[in-house]
């Protein structure tokens, strides 16, 4: 069954440097989508990301952060100066259509740790 | 704005016996509902989802939810767990006509001999 892919699995960074997590989504899928879990909290939206453009995206979804789909095949979110409120285990997902009836299919996530 | 509640933080129990964990959802409009599993060190793994219909959910691995308008409940059950059923669970909503998943806290299931 195809799945989405995440790299690293986990990545360690100092507060204020860049960091990039990368995806692989379904190949067919159409819809993107990053989520994060503090350790210990709710499973949050940060952002859906749909024919190049960002779709929705929450309040937590700051200047700091972005999102790109450089090629047909990775989707990324970087965050520009990290903070230690970042650590956090981040989620990608995607799917085929949009609504309900489409579920998200999740990547096993990149644990990021800000020192 | 819609939400999930799971009250149950930790969920102990013995290989073969049966288990439910609850959910409770808010929200004034339509919703669908959903349960996640998330197995160590993977992702999340859709289990099952009520979208409409009958209110009795059946899902993979021997699980099944029950939708409960009147007390704005989607419980999960399983009649008989397995260790392999260790795992957190997440209780989820949609509203509206996107698919933007809004998470409970989960509800870690610990399966013992």
């Amino acid at each position: 069954e195809p799945e989405v892919t995440q790299t690293p699995s986990h990545q360690v960074t100092q507060m204020g440097q860049e960091v990039i997590l990368r995806c692989v989504p379904i190949s067919n899928h159409l819809y993107f989508y990053w989520y994060r879990q503090i350790l210990g909290q709710k499973v949050e939206f940060l952002v859906s990301f749909y024919n190049n453009e960002i779709s929705e995206k929450s309040e937590i979804f700051d200047d700091q952060f972005s999102v790109e789909r450089p090629d047909g095949s990775n989707f990324t979110l970087k965050i520009r100066s990290t903070k230690l409120e970042d650590s956090a285990m981040y989620f990608c997902a995607s799917s085929e259509r949009t609504g309900f009836n489409s579920p998200l299919h999740f990547g096993n996530g990149t644990r990021l740790t800000v020192t | 704005a819609q939400s999930v509640t799971q009250l149950d933080s930790q969920v102990p129990v013995f290989e073969e016996a049966p288990v439910e964990l609850r959910c409770n959802y808010s929200s004034s409009v339509s919703v669908y509902l959903f349960w996640y599993v998330q197995y160590p060190n993977q992702g999340l793994q859709l289990l099952l989802k009520y979208l409409s219909g009958s209110t009795l959910v059946k899902g993979i691995n021997g699980f099944e939810a029950e939708f409960n308008k009147s007390q704005t409940s989607f419980h999960l059950r399983k009649p008989s767990v397995h260790i392999s059923d260790t795992a957190e669970y997440f209780c989820a909503v949609v509203t509206g006509g996107g698919n933007k998943l809004t998470f409970g806290t989960g509800t870690q299931l610990k399966v013992e001999l």
